[in-house]
């Protein structure tokens, strides 16, 4: 099992650039997570997906964030403008039946800098 | 509502100490509860779970005991090593209330010298 896998490890970009960042749930799991882990505010929870449906993205900074899970097997965090104090580590998540017990499985992140 | 109040940081000891980081919850159901470690430049891995009141969760040497009584689960660990050091998160997951996602503590860096 190759596990959670986020792309990029790392990305640095401009002020104004858009931002796509990339992750593949363990197959089989049917709820993703995704995270954003600073120093100021810890880990954040930005949205999750039960069988692809957007359930709660009541934790989006602001519309200038948005995700996608066009399918079981992959899902997108896309900011656009992307800003300097959105310059953290950003988390991917999945878990098989989610509020079970049974846990995540997180992904290695996304270390995002925009300068 | 559900939260998870651990241990402020951070927390330094000699390779060999005892280790204690202490978890406390609130939860409107019967939740389930977890501790999560993250290495430096890792994401979290799952460490230990407890799913009912009593249960220990224990592995790689840590040990966790949920106490329904003292809505806690703290984190203990008889003689740490310099490869424990990393950064420790409780969470919890309450299905019953209705919540769909961990609920996570703030962290607590633990750091192990030689």
């Amino acid at each position: 099992d190759a596990g959670v896998i986020q792309s990029p490890r790392h990305e640095v970009t401009e002020m104004g650039q858009e931002v796509t960042l990339r992750c593949k749930p363990i197959s089989g799991h049917n709820s993703l997570f995704w995270y954003r882990q600073t120093m100021m505010r810890g880990l954040e929870l930005l949205i999750y997906f039960n069988n692809n449906v957007p359930i709660d993205d009541s934790g989006m900074p602001e519309d200038r964030f948005s995700a996608k899970m066009p399918n079981a097997s992959f899902s997108t965090l896309k900011i656009q403008p992307s800003e300097p104090r959105d310059s953290a580590v950003y988390f991917c998540a999945s878990s098989l039946q989610s509020g079970t017990g049974l846990g995540y499985t997180f992904g290695s992140g996304t270390r995002l800098t925009v300068v | 509502g559900n939260s998870v109040t651990q241990m402020e940081g951070p927390v330094t000891l000699s390779e060999e100490a005892f280790l204690t980081i202490n978890c406390t919850y609130t939860a409107t159901g019967y939740p389930s509860l977890f501790w999560y470690v993250q290495y430096p430049g890792e994401g979290l891995q799952l460490l230990l779970k407890a799913t009912k009141a009593d249960d220990k969760g224990s592995n790689k040497g840590f040990e966790a005991t949920y106490r329904k009584e003292t809505t806690s689960f703290h984190l203990e660990k008889g003689s740490v090593q310099v490869s424990d050091s990393a950064v420790y998160f409780c969470a919890l997951s309450d299905p019953l209330s209705g919540a769909n996602n961990l609920f996570f503590g703030t962290g607590t860096r633990l750091t192990v010298i030689p």
